[in-house]
């Protein structure tokens, strides 16, 4: 079966820049999504094919990819921005897989 | 307003039975795939299963596959799922959740219930 692997934890200081990876097999032929879940909440989807925000995602967040591994990163870090976040694909082994989360925690 | 209202849930007995429900408003119901993910207790999110626009169409994660059931009432805009022979491996916040693209099938999910717990044990 498919698995998406992602850092279990990140720490970042207020106004720096957090990075996550994703990492799966050829990650390159799919596309990526991520998600923020804040404690208590429901997830919240800020970023579809690999890199495009939804309205109303602020440009602080952004994404890319290369390779087999995904990256979110999340600018000018905020106390707001301390969540889980989850990257999620869909492969034909396994339909919609999402990674294990990783907890950002703003220092 | 555009949103899902779950229903349904609570506590079942393993083997036994629970129907979740999930009622859409805001938005034109029939011409979205539907999902329901669910998050045990202090984990990570896991897809359950999936319907089409019609409800001609279904598809279900190996770990609830021939036990639970999606389907649809287009003219209620509500999703169900019906899980039977429950395990305490079930118990999870279930979300049911809109696909990103209308009439499309994006495999992601851009609006989400606010989720119900569902409890098995004995």
């Amino acid at each position: 079966s498919y698995e998406l692997t992602q850092p279990p934890s990140v720490s970042v200081s207020p106004g720096q820049t957090a990075t996550m990876t994703c990492s799966g097999d050829n990650l390159g032929d799919k596309f990526i999504s991520w998600y923020q879940q804040k404690p208590g909440q429901s997830p919240v989807l800020v970023i579809y094919q690999d890199s495009k925000r939804p309205s109303g995602i602020p440009e602080r967040l952004s994404a890319s990819k290369s390779g087999n591994t995904a990256t979110l990163a999340i600018s000018g870090a905020q106390a707001m921005d301390e969540a889980d976040y989850y990257c999620q694909t869909w492969d034909i082994s396994t339909n919609v897989v999402f990674g294990g989360g990783t907890k950002v925690t703003i220092l | 307003q555009v949103q899902l209202v779950q229903s349904g849930g609570g506590v079942g007995q393993p083997g036994r039975s629970l129907r979740l429900s999930c009622e859409a408003s805001g938005f034109t119901f029939s011409n979205y795939l539907m999902y329901w993910v669910r998050q045990a207790p202090g984990k990570g999110l896991e897809w359950v299963a999936v319907i089409s626009d019609d409800g001609s169409g279904k598809d279900y994660a190996d770990s609830v596959k021939g036990r639970f059931t999606i389907s649809r009432d287009n003219s209620k805009n509500t999703v169900f799922l019906q899980m039977s022979s429950l395990r305490v491996a079930d118990t999870a916040v279930y979300y049911c959740a809109r696909d990103r693209e209308e009439g499309g099938h994006t495999w992601d999910f851009d609006l989400w219930s606010r989720g119900n717990l569902v409890t098995v044990s004995s």
